[in-house]
């Protein structure tokens, strides 16, 4: 599996913009960059997904490097709910649900009020 | 959609005995189910992969003697901590992916406690 790094930790301002950076160095050209989060005692959530270029949705936007060797999500007005730990993974593109991906220790996001 | 239905929510049992956790995917076909540990204040650790109607595949160092896992339905996998002792206590957490809307979904974990 394509390994990925993130910042230990990272510490935003409610409301204010927080961009989370991930490094994926090894990626494959079929290898869709995930981003979930985990609050304490709960089983990750979905964030976002990507491939190659931008993407947005209601939660985030994921901003994808031209190489694809990394990527950031972006909290636009960072909440205190958003205070979490966000966990980007790699998952190659196959047509079943089958394909593990591999957890790093992901970057614990303190939001301030 | 995508909804992954994990229970119990917390167990706690005496060493020696054995516990099951289930996993259900309510409203998609899961033919591949991941199940993950997590000790405090660290990241899920994968220790295998569930595959419906044949063996799970695990993780090096994962025993699979001790954490059985059945995959009998398309929508249903089962993990059981045979003879549990305190160091098995953890939180597992189930996973599956399904192909609409093309992610992971997990359930939410159960917290397991060996007294």
């Amino acid at each position: 599996d394509a390994k990925t790094t993130q910042p230990n930790s990272m510490e935003s301002n409610e409301e204010e913009p927080v961009h989370l950076p991930c490094n994926h160095s090894t990626i494959s050209g079929t290898d869709y960059i995930h981003w979930y989060r985990q609050l304490p005692s709960q089983g990750p959530e979905y964030v976002i997904h990507g491939l190659t270029s931008n993407v947005n949705n209601r939660m985030a936007s994921l901003a994808i490097a031209e190489d694809r060797k990394s990527s950031t999500l972006i909290l636009h007005r960072a909440t205190l709910r958003d205070a979490a730990v966000y966990y980007c993974i790699l998952r190659r593109a196959l047509n079943t649900n089958a394909g593990k991906s591999t957890f790093g220790d992901g970057t614990t996001l303190t939001v301030k009020p | 959609g995508a909804v992954v239905s994990q229970h119990p929510s917390r167990v706690i049992c005496k060493s020696g005995t054995s516990v099951k956790i289930e996993c259900r995917s309510l409203d998609f076909q899961a033919t591949t189910m991941f199940w993950y540990r997590q000790f405090p204040k660290q990241s899920l650790m994968l220790m295998a992969t569930s595959n419906e109607g044949s063996k799970a595949t695990y993780e090096q160092g994962v025993e699979k003697d001790k954490f059985l896992i059945n995959h009998a339905s398309l929508t249903l996998s089962t993990l059981t901590v045979t003879s549990a002792h305190p160091e098995d206590s953890s939180f597992y957490i189930c996973s599956a992916f399904a192909q609409v809307p093309f992610h992971y979904t997990f359930g939410s974990g159960t917290r397991l406690t060996v007294v």
